[in-house]
């Protein structure tokens, strides 16, 4: 089993809609929790970090997260074309030693 | 602020030959990561260096894969000799030291081994 398990999508949306992206994680030592979008060709960049359980929201984007079920989520409303890209989820003891998961493509269709 | 930089972009390589990849990271940035992204997946830690120590090399391939941070600021990986399985994108990051520091990404070394 993989310590961070991201369903691949692909996911494609209407421009406006709600997206809803998840992970889940096995080791319960984690404490930190990312969202990193990553553009083709490009490095991945921090979107939304959360620390142990609860809500985080800046402005379209909300994560989410629940050690009770080991479930991560991100939400993204009114979502525009500019969002299309791969979303990946991290998580760790630390911000800084990781471990991703697999990534969801997302595009979002004008 | 300047970013990650990381050269080169791309690189096409034969089985068996050798690849370096260079990276500079953010200045200030004493950690320093090595990761190999595969087509399709998720960065996967190789090494980590905090200014010109190993912090973590647990999962780099050392029969193959080098790493060196000599003065704690640039760092080198190095493959050789190379297999078809290598082929991925990897990804330089940095970030200050710290339990919080997030860690910033360069854009990568796209390596095909052909």
């Amino acid at each position: 089993q993989k310590e961070v398990e991201q369903d691949p999508g692909p996911l494609s949306v209407p421009e406006g809609a709600i997206v809803s992206l998840n992970c889940t994680y096995s080791n319960s030592a984690f404490q930190y929790f990312m969202w990193y979008r990553q553009y083709s060709r490009k490095g991945p960049e921090l979107l939304m970090y959360t620390y142990s359980s609860g809500n985080k929201e800046d402005g379209r984007f909300t994560a989410q997260v629940d050690k009770s079920s080991k479930y991560i989520s991100l939400f993204i409303r009114d979502s525009q074309p500019s969002d299309s890209a791969t979303y990946l989820c991290a998580s760790g003891q630390g911000a800084q030693k990781l471990v991703f998961g697999q990534g969801t493509r997302l595009t979002i269709n004008p | 602020e300047a970013g990650v930089a990381q050269s080169p972009r791309y690189k096409i390589i034969e089985k068996r030959q050798s690849v370096a990849f260079w990276c500079n990271p953010i200045s200030g940035h004493a950690t320093l990561y090595w990761y190999q992204q595969i087509l399709g997946q998720g960065p996967k830690l190789l090494i980590q260096f905090q200014n010109n120590g190993v912090v973590d090399d647990s999962q780099l391939p050392k029969d193959r894969f080098s790493a060196e941070r000599l003065k704690g600021v640039d760092s080198t990986l190095k493959i050789q000799p190379a297999k078809l399985e290598d082929s991925a994108v990897y990804l330089c990051a940095s970030s200050m030291v710290g339990g919080k520091a997030e860690a910033f990404f360069g854009q990568g070394t796209r390596l095909t081994v052909v």
